[in-house]
């Protein structure tokens, strides 16, 4: 069994500065983390993904999430807020075993950026 | 390379009608899933298909139902509308399980309303 935990359903920041969004994981076997973000009325982009490996990943847009195992999160980070970065974002887990990759998301986090 | 696609964007129906919605597959993606978002939601798992056939499925119903293509398209069926059904629905593709790291790749969506 797998689930997703994001703190906080909305959160605002100003624009330049730093933006946090936290996510807790839970699942019995190692997990594939990602991060998608989705833009008003458009589908979901990927923003960055951990599977195996360096437990600090990088994304697009400038965002890097680091996975911390003993403390079962994978929270996004990026050092400077810009505008364009509005959107809500869905952390997600999944895993490697078997061919049914089902994805579980959490409710997200919408991220609003103050001028 | 073209991504995943979905038509119809917007459709309208009402209580026990049914509907049909339908996917293209990302170019070289074999297997297909779809996701339904309710509003102010995360996206939840419906079901998946590989080689044209279900292979993974959530808690949806009977009356929620699918078919893959040979040309890995696909189809997402609704019977028996109700108003809950009201959602985003998103179709995404990925590669096989050999070729793949657990990231979809997501349309985006067809959004259902139930009157």
């Amino acid at each position: 069994a797998q689930s997703v935990t994001q703190l906080g359903s909305h959160v605002s920041v100003s624009e330049g500065a730093l933006v946090l969004l936290r996510c807790n994981y839970s699942s019995s076997v190692p997990p594939y983390l990602f991060w998608y973000v989705q833009y008003p009325n458009q589908g979901l982009q990927l923003l960055l993904k951990y599977t195996t490996g360096a437990t600090l990943v990088k994304g697009i847009n400038g965002f890097e999430a680091e996975f911390k195992k003993s403390e079962t999160s994978f929270h996004l980070t990026k050092p400077s807020a810009h505008m364009s970065d509005a959107a809500e974002y869905f952390c997600v887990v999944t895993h490697s075993g078997g061919s049914n990759y089902k994805l579980t998301f959490g409710k997200g986090t919408l991220l609003t950026v103050n001028p | 390379e073209t991504g995943v696609t979905q038509s119809p964007t917007h459709l309208i129906k009402t209580r026990g009608q049914q509907v049909t919605l339908r996917c293209s597959s990302q170019s070289g993606h074999n297997t297909v899933s779809w996701y339904q978002q309710a509003l102010g939601q995360g996206p939840q798992f419906i079901f998946q298909y590989y080689r044209e056939e279900e292979n993974g499925r959530g808690n949806f119903p009977p009356r929620f139902s699918g078919l893959q293509f040979p040309n890995y398209s696909s189809e997402l069926n609704v019977n028996a509308l109700e108003l809950d059904d009201s959602a985003l629905y998103l179709c995404a593709s990925r590669p096989s399980a050999g070729r793949s790291t657990g990231e979809l790749f997501f349309g985006e969506g067809s959004r259902l309303t139930v009157l």
